[in-house]
């Protein structure tokens, strides 16, 4: 199913920018839609951002919008989250995800599967 | 965006006991309905996807059903293994939604 492993948490100062890195390995990166999602214990999961499997299509949370950039690399199948304007309540574990899918009968059926193991961010002054 | 929302938020059962969570959305998502366990420490994972498909290597105590706006998961005979929360995700629009969990608790 392969494997997701993320990099880049840390505490950092409210305002001040962060960069996470995801590397996979395990299943054909180039192929695979890729998300962010994020977990509080007061918000429970929040989906951040997807890039499509050649980044021609992304999308952000309203949350996030202007201030977070996703991107990716197919030649080193690395997924990365820049962060800047960081605020408190970006505090969270983010977690890379792969969007698996199958389609049979015309239907595309869509999961998150590998998840990684996490990276902690801490906004705080 | 799609409201994803789940009862109970916590539950407590005995081995051995029929367990079932619902999930209700705010509008249709037909069968993108996926439900993840996660374990303290751990990220989720995935149990079933489709509503009711098993992601491979999933007990078969584990089922799914519903779709549009109605959706359960069910365990059939809880094991001490499956104490843990339970999300349920939609997969039909961005932005992805889930639902705030459920605790399932030993009794």
């Amino acid at each position: 199913q392969g494997q997701l492993v993320e990099s880049g948490g840390g505490v950092v100062q409210p305002g001040r920018s962060l960069r996470l890195s995801c590397a996979a390995s395990g299943f054909t990166f180039s192929s695979s839609g890729m998300h962010w999602v994020r977990q509080t214990p007061g918000r429970g999961l929040e989906w951040v951002a997807v890039i499509w499997y050649d980044g021609t299509e992304i999308y952000y949370a309203d949350s996030v919008r202007g201030r977070f950039t996703i991107s990716r690399d197919n030649s080193n199948n690395t997924l990365y989250l820049q962060m800047n304007s960081l605020r408190g309540d970006d505090t969270a574990l983010y977690y890379c995800v792969r969007e698996d899918r199958h389609t049979a009968a015309g239907k595309t059926l869509r999961w998150f599967d590998p998840w990684g193991q996490g990276t902690l961010v801490t906004v705080s002054s | 965006d799609v409201q994803m929302t789940q009862s109970p938020s916590s539950l407590s059962a005995y081995v051995g006991d029929r367990v079932t969570i619902t999930c209700r959305a705010s509008q249709s998502v037909t069968i993108n309905l996926n439900w993840y366990q996660q374990k303290p420490g751990a990220a989720p994972k995935v149990l079933i996807y489709g509503a009711s498909t098993l992601q491979s290597g999933v007990p078969s105590r584990f089922s799914g059903s519903g779709s549009g706006t109605d959706f359960t998961l069910t365990i059939s005979s809880l094991q001490p293994e499956d104490f843990a929360v339970y999300y349920c995700q939609q997969s039909h629009f961005t932005p992805r939604t889930f639902g705030q969990g459920t605790k399932v608790e030993i009794k």
